[in-house]
This record gives C-alpha cells, structure tokens and sequence, in this order.
C-alpha cells in the first residue's frame, strides 16, 4: 500500500515565525487532504489539494503529483496554530485516507 | 449546515464489555469510514460504508464491526473489549464513494476500557 512520511516530527517556532511541512508518499494519488487536530482530538480540514497550489489566509499548500510530495506553509505563526498536523492521501480505487504520522507544531509566544 | 456528529464523545468500559458508537453525516453525505487513533499506531482505517454497504475493510480483528442505516447514518460495534482498544475514534463523512471526495471529521469518541 502507499506509504506517507511526513516531516519534520516536531516543530518549535516563536511566534511570528514561517514554517514548512513536508509529506512525501510512495505512489501515485488522486486524493491529498491536510488537517489540523485541535486539542479535542477533532480533524479540521485545511487544505483538499491532490494537485497544484492553495492559499487560505495565512496558510498556503502545493502538490506536486508527479514528484510525489505536498508542502504545507504556515506563514507569522499564532500559538493557536499549536497541535498536530497530519497529511492523508488517498490512491487507486480506494475510498480510505491513509496517514502520515503528523508534525507536532508548538508555537511559543 | 451540521457538520459530523459523533455520540457519546467519551467512553469508559471494562474489559470483556461491547460498545456502539456511532456517526451521523454531513446531510447529503452518502460515506462514512471509521478510523482509530493510538499513540503507538497513529491513525488507522477500520471500514468505509456506501450506500448501506461495506465497501472496505481495514486490518483488524473481528470484533470490529459496523453498519450504516438507510439514512446514511453509521453504528460501529467493538465486542469483548481489551485494553489496548482504549483510542480515540473518527468518523468521517464524504459525499461520494472512492478517492476523489473530501472528508470530514466529527469530533470523535474517546473510548478508555479499563
């Protein structure tokens, strides 16, 4: 099955700082979501982005298909951008999302 | 518009009891997948529900099971709990079947079996 590596593990910027997130998986995919889990354990939605670029205020994403990786951008970090953020991608025929195990993003003010 | 709700939201049980959580869509929402989360595992995909169907089905044991009602409405059952079923379960809704369709999440059920 496909594999997803995200990258770094654990993130500790100041706040107001820039940030990168990396995910990279195994095979072709039709399907690529990042979430944010809020400290209620709930995944909220933040990008559906199989290909190409995305902006969302302060947060940006690019999908590059061919080389098999998506980058998540969180631009003048807030505390409240604290938590887990998780990429899940989906391939083939198959309706399950399958996970990276996540960055942990701790912004200090 | 509602989003995806779970009930209840957290759980105690003893080991060797059964439990039903269980997940009501988005409206117009026709799939809904389960998944839990451990520390040790991460998230992990237990089935996915279309149209009343089990469509697939993740690696887990037998005691895992699930339906979903004609309304799009998903029940899963865990029998003869053990301790290391202690997780936090997602549904997730999407409107279509299959990989082009965007999930959502409800807030989950804690579940702690002690």
């Amino acid at each position: 099955g496909i594999q997803v590596e995200q990258s770094p593990p654990d993130l500790i910027l100041q706040e107001g700082a820039n940030s990168t997130l990396r995910c990279n998986f195994s095979d072709s995919v039709n399907n690529l979501q990042w979430f944010h889990q809020n400290p209620w354990g709930q995944l909220i939605n933040l990008f559906y982005i199989p290909s190409g670029t995305k902006q969302n205020g302060r947060l940006s994403a690019t999908t590059v298909a061919t080389e098999r990786y998506s980058l998540l951008y969180i631009s003048s970090s807030q505390t409240t951008d604290s938590g887990v953020y998780f990429c899940a991608v989906k391939g083939g025929s198959q309706g399950n999302l399958i996970f990276g195990k996540g960055t942990k993003l701790s912004v200090k003010p | 518009k509602a989003g995806v709700t779970q009930t209840p939201r957290y759980l105690i049980k003893t080991r060797g009891q059964q439990v039903t959580l269980s997940c009501s869509p988005i409206s117009g929402h026709r799939s809904v997948s389960w998944y839990q989360q451990t520390p040790g595992q991460g998230l992990q995909f237990l089935f996915e529900y279309f149209s009343e169907t089990q469509r697939n089905k993740g690696n887990f044991p037998g005691r895992f099971s699930g339906r979903q009602f004609s309304n799009s409405r998903s029940e899963m059952n865990v029998s003869t709990l053990e301790l290391g079923d202690s997780a936090l379960y997602l549904c997730a809704s999407s409107f279509g079947q299959g990989a082009g369709t965007e999930a959502f999440f409800g807030q989950g059920t804690r579940l702690t079996v002690v």
